[in-house]
């Protein structure tokens, strides 16, 4: 079983719509989690740490759920400049991140 | 500017050629990483390095070797290039072992292609 595993997508989804992502991880000992953005032929970027009790910024919802090992990203409002990859980031209890292979999304006009 | 910096953008070598990425942050981080990214595969640490000097491998570290005599670079080199190491390359940084809460910061990568 892969540590990080995401629905690789393409999401396809409207101008205005609300999508959610979900990335689930293996080792229960987990302690830092992240959600990056990747755009085309560019670098992954942070884009929100993801706590315990969740976490809001704008119109993104991160939320960790601990018992059930995985984490969620809530995109309200869609734009169409949110179209990109999104990695979903685990660290295990070492100094090293370990990455998902991302869930494509496409903001559709 | 302040950040970090990797070079080349883009490389073509042939098979069996040495070959060195560049990384170079001027945030004087402690630890650095090497990840390769590939379809299918996301992406896979090669190396990282905790400070100067202190060198560890990843995941998929084979025919990858790395060095860190200054906090600021931390160069990777292809030994003998083979097909299967075309790739784009990402080095990161991060300021300190509290830092992997804080999440990485990339460079803008490097797409090595071995013909």
């Amino acid at each position: 079983r892969k540590e990080v595993e995401q629905d690789p997508g393409p999401f396809n989804v409207p101008e205005g719509a609300t999508v959610a992502f979900n990335c689930t991880y293996s080792n229960s000992a987990s302690q830092s989690f992240f959600w990056y953005r990747q755009d085309c032929r560019k670098e992954p970027k942070l884009l929100m740490s993801v706590y315990s009790s969740g976490n809001e910024d704008g119109r993104f919802t991160a939320q960790l759920n601990r018992a059930s090992q995985y984490i969620s990203l809530l995109i309200r409002d869609s734009k169409l400049s949110d179209s990109a990859t999104y990695l979903c980031v685990v660290n295990s209890g070492n100094e090293k991140l370990t990455f998902g292979t991302g869930t494509r999304l496409t903001i559709i006009p | 500017d302040a950040g970090i910096t990797q070079s080349p953008r883009y490389k073509i070598t042939e098979t069996g050629r040495q070959v060195t990425l560049m990384c170079h942050q001027t945030w004087s981080h402690s630890y650095m990483f090497w990840y390769r990214q590939d379809l299918g595969h996301g992406l896979r640490l090669i190396y990282y390095s905790a400070a100067a000097d202190i060198t560890d491998k990843g995941e998929v570290p084979d025919g990858y070797v790395v060095s860190r005599s200054k906090t600021e670079n931390f160069p990777l080199t292809l030994e003998s290039a083979t097909r299967s190491q075309t790739s784009v390359y990402f080095c990161a940084s991060s300021e300190s072992r509290r830092g992997v809460d804080y999440g990485y910061t990339f460079g803008s990568g490097t797409r090595l292609t071995v013909v």
